[in-house]
């Protein structure tokens, strides 16, 4: 089957630690994207990337890292520096600009 | 002022009515205008997207666009409880591949 997989779909995180999303699709799209949901909101742009070896700074970058060296995986890294990272983490792809899929989501809690 | 706007509601509408929901943006660049349901503790899916002024109608969904006051609208025929959810309101500019997203509406269809 086709699709956008997150895993994992719940994760707890101390304070100080480092926590790494993973994002993958069997979609073929060139691009995807990490947003952020706090709870009641809408969702925030983090980083997304056109393509491999390549991405861009979203709204809220500030906190998160990324890397991109397979088409398929975009993973996303929360670090000790995200001061309130407790939020709904979505990733999505797309094949055109337009049209963004979204994966299941994994949510983020700091204890 | 919020770049995507919508009222958080909750919309309240009896089976088999029409619920209409609206979205205001304030970006005069946007060129692509989606709208995504997106059910409690889900990720967001597209229902449809619209670049023309006017009405554009899918099954019992039609979206309506007027570039000129800055807003799209949403409308939900023959509402079904199956319905329920929160519908975000995301516009785009011509160039580039980023998304704003509004706050969301949510929508509750009582039987």
């Amino acid at each position: 089957d086709g699709g956008i997989t997150q895993s994992p779909k719940y994760l707890f995180r101390k304070e100080g630690q480092n926590v790494t999303l993973s994002c993958e699709q069997n979609l073929n799209h060139d691009a995807m994207y990490w947003y952020r949901q706090d709870p009641g909101q809408g969702l925030r742009l983090i980083y997304y990337s056109q393509i491999v070896n390549d991405f861009q700074k979203g709204d809220i970058a500030e906190g998160y890292s990324v890397s991109r060296e397979k088409k398929e995986s975009f993973p996303l890294t929360v670090t000790s520096a995200q001061k309130n990272p407790t939020a709904f983490y979505l990733c999505a792809s797309s094949r055109t600009p337009d049209e963004q899929f979204f994966g299941p989501g994994t949510r983020l809690t700091v204890l | 002022q919020k770049e995507v706007e919508q009222n958080s509601g909750p919309l309240s509408v009896p089976e088999g009515a029409i619920a209409s929901l609206n979205c205001t943006y304030s970006d005069r660049g946007s060129q692509s205008f989606f709208w995504y349901r997106q059910y409690s503790g889900k990720s967001p899916e597209l229902i449809m997207f619209i670049y023309s002024n006017g009405d554009k109608e899918d099954g019992r969904f039609t979206a309506q666009l007027n570039k000129a006051s800055q807003y799209v609208s949403l409308l939900i025929r023959d509402s079904q409880p199956s319905d329920s959810a929160t519908y975000l309101c995301a516009v785009k500019r011509a160039a580039g591949n980023k998304l704003t997203f509004g706050g969301g509406t949510r929508v509750l269809v009582k039987p």
